[in-house]
């Protein structure tokens, strides 16, 4: 089985722009999850999507955004960049098997905001 | 909620010797617990978990951890370090059947020939 792929894995925009990110979870997940990792705040959840709705949301400003698509595929966007939204973007997808909350990251899209 | 604390942010050690990261956690409910390594530029990976069965718990590259809910702890160990393990280690809490994770700041690992 393919992993989880992230697209694209490197991005330069300036502040005030907007940006979306695209993951593709493994085949047959449902759940995906999006995590921002900076050299200050570490690994901070952003949000999970099962099914096309949001279940859990982390504590971000209402400028990060996302959805699921039916295929499972997610978006994350950011509005009105900030230089602080500079990281490391990682998705992770989770099927509902035996280990439910065991998550599959891929490479991560690196985000660097000017 | 739930939080990790991880004890030691860098740990050097030789190759052939044994390697010990420290993690300690705190939840409010019956936690499933994570090892996950990143090495530089890549994704994370998962070592080995924890969801209420066995408190010893064997995985990937000869790593293995002991959950010990009296001293809210989950160490990892592997008994012999190799070059290839110089990498960062995050201990991840998180409640059973939560797609939340909540991570640690990281142990970074290197291995000294």
């Amino acid at each position: 089985k393919a992993g989880v792929t992230q697209t694209p894995r490197y991005l330069i925009k300036t502040r005030g722009q907007q940006v979306t990110l695209s993951c593709s979870p493994i085949s047959g997940h449902r759940s995906v999850s999006w995590y921002q990792q900076t050299p200050g705040q570490g690994l901070q959840f952003l949000f999970e999507y099962f099914s096309e709705t949001q279940r859990n949301k982390g504590n971000f400003p209402g400028r990060f955004s996302g959805r699921q698509f039916s295929n499972s595929r997610s978006e994350m966007n950011v509005s009105t960049l900030e230089l602080g939204d500079s990281a490391l973007y990682l998705c992770a997808s989770s099927s509902m098997g035996t280990s439910v909350n065991e998550q599959f990251f891929g490479p991560g899209t690196r985000l660097t905001v000017l | 909620a739930q939080s990790v604390t991880q004890l030691d942010s860098h740990v050097s050690v030789s190759e052939g010797t044994p390697v010990l990261l420290r993690c300690n956690y705190s939840s409010s409910y019956s936690p499933s617990l994570f090892w996950y390594v990143q090495h530089p530029n890549k994704g994370l990976q998962l070592l080995l978990k924890y969801t209420s069965a066995a408190t010893l718990v064997k995985g990937i590259n000869g790593f293995e951890a002991e959950f010990k809910k009296s001293e809210t702890s989950f160490h990892l160990t592997k008994p012999s370090a190799h070059m290839s393990d110089a990498a960062e280690y995050f201990c991840v809490v998180s409640p059973l059947n939560d797609y939340k994770l909540s991570f640690g700041a990281g142990t970074t690992v290197t291995v000294r020939a």
